[in-house]
């Protein structure tokens, strides 16, 4: 089976620094994915992690602990459209289950 | 444009009816996946095809069924319609299955009154 964990809302300032967590265990791991929705809209894609570490690009960076079944969304300058949720999600028991965290909402107030 | 296409966006319907959602995936893209996604809940996998075949599934309701054609476009079929189905639904499509990321149609918002 899949279960995360992931903070349900977080609040920041604009032009501050915020990381979302998740932690997961997955039966099947194959690398884990970072989307950005905003409300009503569709989830787009962000980033995806398969080895360890950190991967940086642009304002936001992803990092990765396979042993710790951890990750974290590094998100820099925030700006007032950053508000949105942020979901992590892992392909489960294989390659063709994508499964979704419940999702971190981020409110960037002036 | 995430290049994935969803008909209708908008969909109004009575209790009890059957109404079928429509995706085309990006151009090249074999695997089609359907979420389900509630008022302020998550996103919800229903079922997954590949190439035509179904490959996983989620904890889709026997109301509901789908397919995927030949020309790699995909229907979802939802029947005896409940309040609680009401929902956006997304379909999202990938070059493969596993390790390749998703990308999200803009979804069809059903409500069932």
């Amino acid at each position: 089976g899949q279960n995360f964990d992931q903070p349900t809302e977080m609040t920041a300032t604009e032009g501050a620094i915020v990381q979302i967590n998740c932690t997961y265990q997955t039966s099947g791991f194959n690398g884990l994915f970072w989307y950005q929705q905003h409300a009503g809209e569709a989830p787009t894609f962000l980033s995806y992690n398969v080895l360890d570490g950190l991967e940086e690009k642009g304002r936001f960076s992803s990092f990765l602990s396979r042993s710790k079944g951890y990750s974290y969304l590094l998100l820099k300058e925030l700006q007032m459209k950053d508000s949105a949720s942020y979901l992590c999600a892992v392909f489960s028991g294989g390659y063709n289950k994508l499964i979704f965290g419940a999702g971190t909402r981020l409110a960037v107030h002036p | 444009d995430s290049g994935v296409t969803q008909t209708p966006k908008h969909l109004i319907t009575a209790t009890g009816q059957r109404v079928t959602l429509r995706c085309s995936p990006r151009s090249g893209d074999l695997s089609v996946y359907w979420y389900q996604q509630s008022l302020d809940q998550g996103l919800q996998f229903l079922i997954q095809y590949y190439n035509g075949e179904e490959r996983a599934k989620g904890n889709i309701l026997e109301r509901f069924s789908a397919q995927q054609f030949p020309d790699l476009h995909s229907e979802l079929n939802l029947s005896s319609l409940e309040l609680g189905d009401s929902a956006l639904y997304f379909c999202a499509s990938s070059v493969q299955g596993g390790d390749t990321e998703a990308f999200f149609g803009q979804g069809t918002r059903l409500t069932v009154v």
